[in-house]
């Protein structure tokens, strides 16, 4: 059982739908990161949320860390295939750093 | 600034034999981690350096060790090959630790044959 669960595992979408992404846990946080991957590459840190309820925006993109920092989403509008891509979220809680289990999004043109 | 340089790119090695991976992570930047991602198991950690010390190690066998130099940059050794290591290794760099966010360079893909 990972500690960080991540839904939906798999998502391919139109270009211009909008998506969420969730990122789940029993263990509370105390910061939760976002990453994105592309084939090939590492994961690049989009955003980091280190407050419960904060929202942060990037663009398109909606990160939402859960008010008893246990959750976070990453909402994207209009998605365009430059979005496509592996999304990870990650986060320390009892001095461990985790990765979660990721979500493979495709976006088709 | 230049980014987390990790080499070589693409490795293929046969069973039994060892390997070793190298990582130069951001200037400034004290702490290394490195990963394994396969497509199974997604990211799993292997083991964490800070100042030339191991600070946090993964569930790994001890044929997976590593270390760091003076000037940060860092290697890991992987020994007795086997044909379940073949994954992407990562490297990872922090100024001081994960929660500040990693930059993770772009991986190296080894083969084992």
């Amino acid at each position: 059982t990972q500690l960080l669960e991540q839904s939906p595992q798999f998502l391919s979408i139109q270009e211009g739908e909008n998506l969420t992404v969730y990122c789940n846990s029993s263990s509370v946080f105390s910061s939760l990161q976002w990453y994105r991957q592309e084939p090939g590459e590492g994961p690049v840190l989009l955003v980091t949320v280190v407050t419960g309820g904060e929202v942060k925006k990037l663009k398109r993109l909606t990160f939402q860390f859960g008010d008893a920092r246990k959750d976070s989403s990453l909402h994207i509008t209009a998605a365009q295939p430059g979005d496509t891509g592996l999304y990870l979220c990650a986060g320390t809680t009892g001095n461990q750093f985790y990765f979660g289990t990721g979500t493979s999004l495709t976006v088709i043109p | 600034k230049a980014g987390v340089t990790q080499t070589p790119r693409y490795l293929i090695k046969t069973r039994g034999q060892q390997v070793t991976l190298s990582c130069s992570p951001i200037s400034g930047h004290r702490s290394v981690s490195w990963y394994q991602q396969t497509p199974g198991q997604g990211l799993q950690f292997l083991f964490e350096y800070f100042s030339e010390t191991q600070r946090n190690k993964g569930n790994f066998p001890g044929r997976f060790s590593g270390r760091q130099f003076s000037n940060s940059r860092s290697e890991m050794n992987v020994s007795t090959l086997e044909l379940g290591d073949s994954a992407l290794y990562l490297c990872a760099s922090s100024p001081v630790q994960a929660n500040y966010g990693y930059t993770f360079g772009s991986g190296t893909r080894l083969t084992v044959v």
